[in-house]
């Protein structure tokens, strides 16, 4: 599959604040797909997306599949210490079945 | 459900040794997928299963590696002979009728290569 776009690649924040990370991709998507990865562990879905223009939430998680297709965010309101870990972003490009994945963002909260 | 099971969860060999990773998917998936996560290539692909047939090993690096699913509830992946360079995590993970729908990844199997 083709990689995407993901940005930031690491961040670190102060407990409390708002964290915002988006893909992006040079072709449409059906499907974009938000994982998160703990040390040592294998990547856990938290919200997945199958329209154009979907909002979705998920607790403090909220994504948006992006109204051109190529490109979604997620949001994570109020930021705690257990939001530690590597976020990926996922998507399902048109007429292929592979999932392609962001290279991941680092995040890192400060108490 | 317990979600994906994979065994072992670590594993450390010599040059030249078989490897097996194994996994138990999700009961009732009908995919089946093995990945593999290095630093430098990120999650790739290797092979996917679909009704424990194998449908697209495009991405199995070369014929050292090799994957079965004998029945809907095992799958093995298995690298003979092993190389360092195939030291990395090796992830499966499960879907439920159809390619679209959400994977759910096992917790991966670590594994190097000296």
């Amino acid at each position: 599959g083709q990689q995407l776009n993901q940005s930031p690649q690491s961040m670190f924040i102060q407990e409390g604040e708002d964290v915002s990370m988006n893909c992006t991709s040079s072709s449409i998507f059906n499907t974009w797909l938000w994982y998160k990865q703990d040390p040592g562990e294998g990547p856990v879905l938290l919200i997945a997306l199958y329209k154009a223009g979907e909002l979705t939430s998920n607790g403090r998680l909220t994504a948006q599949f992006g109204i051109t297709r190529k490109d979604s965010f997620l949001n994570i309101s109020a930021s705690i210490p257990s939001d530690v870990g590597i976020y990926f972003c996922a998507g399902l490009p048109v007429n292929d079945y592979k999932l392609s994945f962001g290279a991941g963002t680092t995040v890192t909260v400060r108490a | 459900d317990a979600g994906v099971i994979q065994s072992p969860r670590h594993e450390v060999t010599e040059m030249g040794q078989e490897v097996t990773l194994r996994c138990k998917p999700i009961s009732g998936h009908d995919y089946l997928f093995w990945y593999r996560q290095t630093m430098m290539r990120g999650l790739e692909l290797l092979i996917y299963f679909n009704n424990n047939v194998p449908i697209d090993d495009s991405g199995m690096p070369e014929d050292r590696f090799s994957a079965k699913m004998p029945n809907a509830s095992f799958s093995t992946l298995k690298i003979q002979p092993s190389e360092p360079r195939d030291s990395a995590v090796y992830f499966c993970a499960s879907s439920h009728r159809g390619l679209r729908e959400t994977q759910y990844f096992g917790p991966g199997t670590r594994l190097l290569v000296l």
